[in-house]
Formats: C-alpha cells, sequence, structure tokens
C-alpha cells in the first residue's frame, strides 16, 4: 500500500536554530511529493512540491526540501526558525491518477524564544 | 479571488442525527475532492469528483456515508445516523482537472469541524 510516514509527531527548535521534519515515502507512491503547512483553526496551505526535475526544492517561508530516492525521503529544513512557524506540518504524496493526496500523520512543530 | 469555502465551519450534532457539509470550489476547477481529518492524524482521502461524477469513492468508510456534486460546482457531503467516530474535520480542496501522471495543485478550504456527542 502507498504510504508516507513522518517521524516525530512533535518538534520543539529555539527560535533561530535549525528546522528538520522527517518524511519518508514508499517507494509505490509516485514521485510527487509535497509539504503543508496547517495553522490553528485555518486550512492546508502548500508550502512546497517536488514533481520533476530538481531534487532540492524551495518553498516559501524560506523552508527547503530535498528529494532522496535513495532513501525515499523528502525532509523538510529551515536554517533558522522563526516564532512564526509553530505550526502543524503535513508531508504527502500523490496517490495515482485520481490526483488524491496521501497524508502522513504531522508533526507539530514549537518554536521557544 | 475567492479561495474554497466550506459551510459551516462548526457544527455539532446528536448521535443518530443526519448532517450536510458543503463545500463551494474555486470557481473552474472541476476536480473537488473530501478528506477527513481526525484528531491527532493526517487527512484522509474520501471521495474524488470529475465534475459531476464521483471518480473515485474508495475513501468513503461506510454506506453512511455519501456525496454529491450535482452541476459540477458545489459538493455537499452528507452523513447518516452519525456516530461519535464521526467527529473530525471534513476538509475539501479543489484544482484543475488532473491530465494523466500530472499533477494539479489542491486548494484547500478552513474545513467543518464536526462534533457528535
Amino acid at each position: 500500500a502507498q504510504s508516507v510516514t513522518q517521524l516525530g509527531s512533535h518538534v520543539s527548535v529555539s527560535e533561530g536554530a535549525l528546522v528538520l521534519l522527517r518524511c519518508n515515502y514508499s517507494s509505490s507512491v509516485p514521485p510527487y511529493l509535497f509539504w503543508y503547512v496547517q495553522y490553528p483553526n485555518q486550512g492546508l496551505q502548500l508550502l512546497l512540491k517536488y514533481t520533476t526535475g530538481a531534487t532540492l526544492v524551495k518553498g516559501i517561508n524560506g523552508f527547503e526540501a530535498e528529494f532522496k530516492k535513495s532513501e525515499t525521503s523528502f525532509h523538510l529544513t529551515k536554517p533558522s526558525a522563526h516564532m512564526s512557524d509553530a505550526a502543524e506540518y503535513f508531508c504527502a504524496g500523490y496517490g495515482g491518477a485520481t490526483n488524491k493526496l496521501i497524508f502522513g500523520t504531522g508533526t507539530l512543530l514549537a518554536v521557544q524564544p | 479571488g475567492a479561495g474554497v469555502s466550506q459551510t459551516p465551519s462548526n457544527k455539532v450534532t446528536e448521535k443518530g442525527k443526519y448532517v450536510e457539509l458543503r463545500c463551494d470550489p474555486i470557481s473552474g476547477h472541476t476536480a473537488l475532492y473530501w478528506y477527513r481529518q481526525s484528531l491527532g492524524q493526517g487527512p484522509e482521502f474520501l471521495i474524488y469528483f470529475q465534475g459531476t461524477g464521483a471518480a473515485d469513492d474508495s475513501g468513503l468508510p461506510n454506506d453512511r456515508f455519501f456525496a454529491v456534486r450535482p452541476e459540477g460546482s458545489v459538493s455537499t457531503l452528507k452523513i447518516q445516523r452519525t456516530e461519535r467516530g464521526d467527529s473530525a474535520v471534513y476538509l475539501c480542496a479543489s484544482s484543475l482537472a488532473p491530465q494523466g501522471a500530472s499533477y494539479n495543485e489542491q486548494f484547500f478550504g478552513p474545513g467543518t469541524r464536526l462534533t457528535v456527542l
């Protein structure tokens, strides 16, 4: 079965520190991968996506992710955390011809002052 | 421009009751998706419409769940005989029509939080 796995349901970093949120996908998921952010009581917002081409993808708010086929990973990083980055982050994969997304269970990012 | 809208934003109902959740997609988006997000989980796919027809309803958990999109725009998710386990945030997303193996970005609404007492 297709699956996307996020390691760590809660991550806490200090303001200004590196953010690293981990995502692995099953090899049966086509290599279209996404990171979404969800702020409290808001909908999902696309941070970045990998479809084809360059494996290092840059997104909004200074986030980037690298697609590594050999490791079946698509980890999300940001060099310096900001208080406004506190939110829940979801990794997702594209589930075939109907375009449905398969989501991981999410990682709640806390940023400490 | 207007994004995806969902109404109501919150719905509280009693076990056994019937509920309807509405989604207004972005104008011109022929593809519409419903997802369910339970507490502490990621969104899970329920159903996909291309135009008026349900092209993939493999995610509907049982026959108490049903969705329609009669004119290819607004969609309604209907839940009969609600159970406490149906409590979740129901998300709607829309996109341009899928084209082969390519991907069109899905735009999500804010969700409807359903609470079944």
